[in-house]
Protein backbone atom coordinates (compact mmCIF):
# COMPACT_ATOMS: atom_id res chain seq x y z
CA UNK A 1 0.00 0.00 0.00
CA UNK A 2 1.43 3.13 -1.16
CA UNK A 3 -0.20 5.64 0.89
CA UNK A 4 -2.09 7.22 -2.60
CA UNK A 5 -5.82 6.87 -2.58
CA UNK A 6 -7.74 7.23 -5.48
CA UNK A 7 -11.62 6.79 -5.92
CA UNK A 8 -13.64 5.37 -7.27
CA UNK A 9 -11.78 2.18 -8.08
CA UNK A 10 -14.60 1.61 -11.32
CA UNK A 11 -16.40 3.84 -12.97
CA UNK A 12 -18.86 3.08 -16.37
CA UNK A 13 -20.10 6.04 -18.30
CA UNK A 14 -21.03 6.47 -21.83
CA UNK A 15 -19.55 8.68 -24.78
CA UNK A 16 -20.38 12.39 -24.42
CA UNK A 17 -20.33 12.74 -20.35
CA UNK A 18 -18.23 14.07 -17.98
CA UNK A 19 -16.47 12.31 -14.83
CA UNK A 20 -14.36 13.15 -11.92
CA UNK A 21 -11.63 11.12 -10.62
CA UNK A 22 -10.30 11.80 -6.79
CA UNK A 23 -6.62 11.69 -5.47
CA UNK A 24 -5.54 11.73 -1.88
CA UNK A 25 -1.46 11.69 -1.74
CA UNK A 26 0.56 10.09 0.77
CA UNK A 27 0.78 12.10 3.96
CA UNK A 28 3.49 15.08 3.72
CA UNK A 29 3.60 15.00 -0.05
CA UNK A 30 2.55 17.85 -1.58
CA UNK A 31 2.96 17.01 -5.82
CA UNK A 32 0.36 14.91 -7.11
CA UNK A 33 0.71 13.73 -10.89
CA UNK A 34 -2.09 11.85 -13.03
CA UNK A 35 -1.18 9.28 -15.52
CA UNK A 36 -3.34 7.70 -18.32
CA UNK A 37 -2.88 4.06 -19.30
CA UNK A 38 -4.73 2.32 -22.52
CA UNK A 39 -4.84 -1.62 -22.67
CA UNK A 40 -1.51 -3.11 -23.04
CA UNK A 41 0.11 0.29 -23.08
CA UNK A 42 2.42 2.35 -21.59
CA UNK A 43 2.31 4.94 -19.13
CA UNK A 44 1.16 8.44 -20.32
CA UNK A 45 2.13 11.65 -18.46
CA UNK A 46 -1.02 13.98 -18.41
CA UNK A 47 -0.14 16.55 -15.83
CA UNK A 48 1.43 17.24 -12.38
CA UNK A 49 0.73 19.98 -9.60
CA UNK A 50 2.14 21.00 -6.64
CA UNK A 51 1.04 22.64 -3.71
CA UNK A 52 -2.01 23.67 -5.40
CA UNK A 53 -0.46 25.15 -8.50
CA UNK A 54 0.21 23.38 -12.01
CA UNK A 55 3.95 22.59 -12.61
CA UNK A 56 3.76 20.05 -15.91
CA UNK A 57 1.50 19.34 -18.71
CA UNK A 58 1.88 16.14 -20.53
CA UNK A 59 0.07 14.76 -23.28
CA UNK A 60 -3.15 16.16 -21.68
CA UNK A 61 -6.74 16.85 -24.10
CA UNK A 62 -8.50 20.07 -23.96
CA UNK A 63 -11.35 17.76 -22.94
CA UNK A 64 -9.51 17.00 -19.57
CA UNK A 65 -9.08 18.94 -16.79
CA UNK A 66 -7.22 19.12 -13.47
CA UNK A 67 -6.53 20.93 -10.00
CA UNK A 68 -5.37 20.49 -6.92
CA UNK A 69 -7.28 21.92 -3.47
CA UNK A 70 -5.84 23.66 -0.27
CA UNK A 71 -5.82 20.70 1.33
CA UNK A 72 -3.56 18.54 -1.46
CA UNK A 73 -6.06 16.69 -2.80
CA UNK A 74 -6.17 16.40 -6.78
CA UNK A 75 -9.20 15.84 -9.22
CA UNK A 76 -9.35 15.02 -12.04
CA UNK A 77 -12.15 15.84 -14.98
CA UNK A 78 -12.73 13.94 -18.46
CA UNK A 79 -15.78 15.73 -20.27
CA UNK A 80 -17.27 14.60 -23.33
CA UNK A 81 -15.70 11.43 -22.99
CA UNK A 82 -15.10 9.56 -26.40
CA UNK A 83 -14.59 5.31 -26.41
CA UNK A 84 -11.01 6.08 -26.36
CA UNK A 85 -10.95 7.35 -22.97
CA UNK A 86 -11.73 4.36 -21.98
CA UNK A 87 -8.41 3.26 -19.75
CA UNK A 88 -6.87 3.21 -16.10
CA UNK A 89 -6.23 6.70 -14.63
CA UNK A 90 -3.19 6.76 -12.31
CA UNK A 91 -2.62 9.18 -9.66
CA UNK A 92 1.17 9.29 -7.95
CA UNK A 93 2.12 11.45 -5.63
CA UNK A 94 5.87 12.63 -4.58
CA UNK A 95 7.62 14.55 -2.05
CA UNK A 96 7.88 17.62 -3.25
CA UNK A 97 7.75 17.49 -7.04
CA UNK A 98 11.27 19.83 -6.86
CA UNK A 99 12.10 20.73 -10.30
CA UNK A 100 15.98 20.65 -8.84
CA UNK A 101 16.16 16.98 -7.55
CA UNK A 102 15.08 13.54 -8.62
CA UNK A 103 12.27 12.31 -6.53
CA UNK A 104 10.39 8.85 -6.43
CA UNK A 105 6.48 9.11 -7.41
CA UNK A 106 4.64 6.52 -5.56
CA UNK A 107 1.24 5.64 -7.26
CA UNK A 108 -2.39 4.98 -6.06
CA UNK A 109 -4.37 1.74 -6.96
CA UNK A 110 -5.95 3.83 -10.16
CA UNK A 111 -9.25 4.40 -11.32
CA UNK A 112 -10.39 2.17 -14.01
CA UNK A 113 -12.79 3.72 -16.83
CA UNK A 114 -14.98 2.43 -19.16
CA UNK A 115 -16.86 4.46 -21.81
CA UNK A 116 -19.57 2.52 -23.64
CA UNK B 1 13.63 14.08 -29.14
CA UNK B 2 13.46 11.86 -26.02
CA UNK B 3 12.77 8.10 -26.08
CA UNK B 4 13.17 5.12 -24.11
CA UNK B 5 13.58 1.97 -25.66
CA UNK B 6 12.59 -1.59 -23.86
CA UNK B 7 11.54 -5.25 -24.90
CA UNK B 8 8.00 -5.59 -25.47
CA UNK B 9 8.17 -9.44 -23.79
CA UNK B 10 10.38 -11.83 -22.12
CA UNK B 11 10.03 -15.42 -21.22
CA UNK B 12 12.31 -17.15 -18.75
CA UNK B 13 11.71 -20.03 -16.44
CA UNK B 14 11.41 -20.09 -12.64
CA UNK B 15 14.69 -20.05 -10.59
CA UNK B 16 16.54 -18.73 -13.40
CA UNK B 17 18.10 -15.30 -14.24
CA UNK B 18 16.61 -12.58 -16.53
CA UNK B 19 17.78 -9.13 -17.39
CA UNK B 20 15.66 -6.68 -19.25
CA UNK B 21 17.86 -4.04 -20.68
CA UNK B 22 16.46 -0.24 -21.33
CA UNK B 23 17.93 2.36 -23.80
CA UNK B 24 17.12 6.24 -23.09
CA UNK B 25 17.61 9.26 -25.13
CA UNK B 26 17.04 12.31 -22.79
CA UNK B 27 17.16 16.29 -22.51
CA UNK B 28 19.80 16.12 -19.87
CA UNK B 29 19.88 13.11 -17.27
CA UNK B 30 18.69 13.17 -13.90
CA UNK B 31 18.34 9.18 -13.03
CA UNK B 32 16.76 5.81 -14.01
CA UNK B 33 14.16 4.45 -12.17
CA UNK B 34 12.61 1.10 -12.56
CA UNK B 35 8.72 0.44 -11.86
CA UNK B 36 7.27 -2.99 -11.55
CA UNK B 37 4.12 -3.11 -12.47
CA UNK B 38 1.08 -6.42 -11.57
CA UNK B 39 -1.35 -6.36 -14.52
CA UNK B 40 -4.64 -4.08 -13.36
CA UNK B 41 -2.55 -3.26 -10.42
CA UNK B 42 -0.50 0.09 -9.74
CA UNK B 43 3.41 0.33 -10.48
CA UNK B 44 5.10 0.26 -7.75
CA UNK B 45 8.96 1.51 -7.18
CA UNK B 46 12.19 -0.84 -7.55
CA UNK B 47 15.26 0.92 -7.66
CA UNK B 48 16.65 4.81 -8.91
CA UNK B 49 20.47 5.02 -10.31
CA UNK B 50 21.79 7.93 -10.83
CA UNK B 51 25.35 6.98 -11.03
CA UNK B 52 27.28 4.26 -13.31
CA UNK B 53 27.49 0.84 -11.59
CA UNK B 54 25.53 -2.08 -10.17
CA UNK B 55 23.22 -1.15 -6.97
CA UNK B 56 21.87 -4.60 -5.90
CA UNK B 57 18.61 -5.01 -3.76
CA UNK B 58 17.77 -8.93 -2.75
CA UNK B 59 16.99 -10.65 -5.65
CA UNK B 60 16.68 -7.58 -7.83
CA UNK B 61 19.51 -5.39 -9.19
CA UNK B 62 20.11 -2.47 -11.27
CA UNK B 63 23.03 -1.12 -13.27
CA UNK B 64 23.25 1.71 -15.33
CA UNK B 65 25.77 3.18 -17.86
CA UNK B 66 25.52 7.26 -18.77
CA UNK B 67 27.65 6.94 -21.06
CA UNK B 68 26.29 4.01 -23.60
CA UNK B 69 22.41 5.60 -22.15
CA UNK B 70 22.03 2.43 -20.40
CA UNK B 71 20.55 0.53 -18.36
CA UNK B 72 19.48 -3.14 -17.29
CA UNK B 73 17.15 -4.88 -14.38
CA UNK B 74 18.43 -8.14 -13.61
CA UNK B 75 16.25 -10.63 -11.63
CA UNK B 76 17.25 -13.55 -9.87
CA UNK B 77 15.80 -16.78 -8.48
CA UNK B 78 13.13 -15.76 -10.32
CA UNK B 79 9.32 -17.10 -8.89
CA UNK B 80 6.05 -16.91 -10.59
CA UNK B 81 4.74 -13.91 -8.60
CA UNK B 82 7.73 -11.82 -10.32
CA UNK B 83 5.79 -12.17 -13.93
CA UNK B 84 4.77 -8.65 -14.36
CA UNK B 85 5.28 -5.36 -16.03
CA UNK B 86 8.55 -4.03 -15.90
CA UNK B 87 9.21 -0.21 -16.48
CA UNK B 88 12.29 2.02 -16.85
CA UNK B 89 11.49 5.59 -17.06
CA UNK B 90 14.28 8.05 -17.23
CA UNK B 91 14.15 11.86 -15.87
CA UNK B 92 15.47 14.67 -17.78
CA UNK B 93 16.83 17.78 -17.23
CA UNK B 94 13.63 19.06 -15.87
CA UNK B 95 13.31 16.12 -13.76
CA UNK B 96 10.39 15.22 -15.37
CA UNK B 97 9.91 11.48 -16.17
CA UNK B 98 10.16 9.95 -19.55
CA UNK B 99 8.57 6.30 -19.43
CA UNK B 100 9.23 3.42 -21.46
CA UNK B 101 6.31 1.32 -23.06
CA UNK B 102 7.26 -1.45 -20.06
CA UNK B 103 8.78 -5.14 -20.78
CA UNK B 104 5.98 -8.11 -19.84
CA UNK B 105 7.61 -10.55 -18.39
CA UNK B 106 6.54 -14.19 -18.24
CA UNK B 107 7.64 -16.81 -15.79
CA UNK B 108 7.53 -20.64 -16.95
CA UNK B 109 7.35 -23.55 -14.20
Amino acid sequence: DSGVTQTPKHLITATGQRVTLRCSPRSGDLSVYWYQQSLDQGLQFLIQYYNGEERAKGNILERFSAQQFPDLHSELNLSSLELGDSALYFCASSETGDLRKPETQYFGPGTRLLVL
Amino acid sequence: GQNIDQPTEMTATEGAIVQINCTYQTSGFNGLFWYQQHAGEAPTFLSYNVLDGLEEKGRFSSFLSRSKGYSYLLLKELQMKDSASYLCAAMDSNYQLIWGAGTKLIIKP
